[in-house]
């Protein structure tokens, strides 16, 4: 079975300081790794996903996460915080089964973003 | 536009009352999913449907039923028998070329009052 561990359920980080974004995940066969956003009130967008290709992934709005098989982690980065990065992050594995594509989410993070 | 649109926006509904949440897609995916979402707990799958005709249960399908009659609908009904309705809805589906990446619509609020 496949589950994801994000650490911290709010992280605060001043405008132009790096973010940081921790994902923890267990899956049995190589895993299928998602980090999407959420802003108040909105669905959510796909970040970046890491699908087996290059360990280091690069996303969207200037975001990038590293996959970690040592590790097990797939933590999500960017160098410079900015004002509009304030919302919730979700990091996603992909299940295996019944559905192939369905997604298991951790129970996200809620990043501020203070000036 | 191609996208995933969820209807309504915002609802509410009287204790007792079955509510049907409407999804459509014009993105010719195949997979649509039903998750809920509450404060501090993540999305959890609901209902799933890999190809018209046919549905699966998800982790917490209790007190939801849903149909898949058209490729591109999977409406979400939520019935008196779901003891705790109110919460955010999404909407997902993924296919066709974006091979295991599931896109999102922008959510149903259901409040029972």
């Amino acid at each position: 079975a496949q589950s994801v561990t994000q650490l911290g359920s709010h992280v605060s980080v001043s405008e132009g300081a790096l973010v940081l974004l921790r994902c923890n995940y267990s899956s049995s066969v190589p895993p299928y790794l998602f980090w999407y956003v959420q802003y108040p009130n909105q669905g959510l967008q796909l970040l970046l996903k890491y699908t087996s290709a290059a360990t280091l992934v690069k996303g969207i709005n200037g975001f990038e996460a590293e996959f970690k098989k040592s590790e097990t982690s797939f933590h999500l980065t960017k160098p410079s915080a900015h004002m509009s990065d304030a919302a919730e992050y979700f990091c996603a594995v992909r299940g295996y089964g019944g559905a192939t594509n369905k997604l298991i989410f951790g129970t996200g993070t809620l990043l501020a973003v203070q000036p | 536009d191609g996208g995933i649109t969820q209807s309504p926006k915002y609802l509410f509904r009287k204790e007792g009352q079955n509510v049907t949440l409407s999804c459509e897609q014009n993105l010719n995916h195949d997979a649509m999913y039903w998750y809920r979402q509450d404060p501090g707990q993540g999305l959890r799958l609901i209902y799933y449907s890999q190809i018209v005709n046919d549905f699966q249960k998800g982790d917490i399908a209790e007190g939801y039923s849903v149909s898949r009659e058209k490729k591109e609908s999977f409406p979400l009904t939520v019935t008196s028998a779901q003891k705790n309705p109110t919460a955010f809805y999404l909407c997902a589906s993924s296919g066709g070329n974006s091979g295991n990446t599931i896109y999102f619509g922008e959510g149903s609020w259901l409040t029972v009052v």
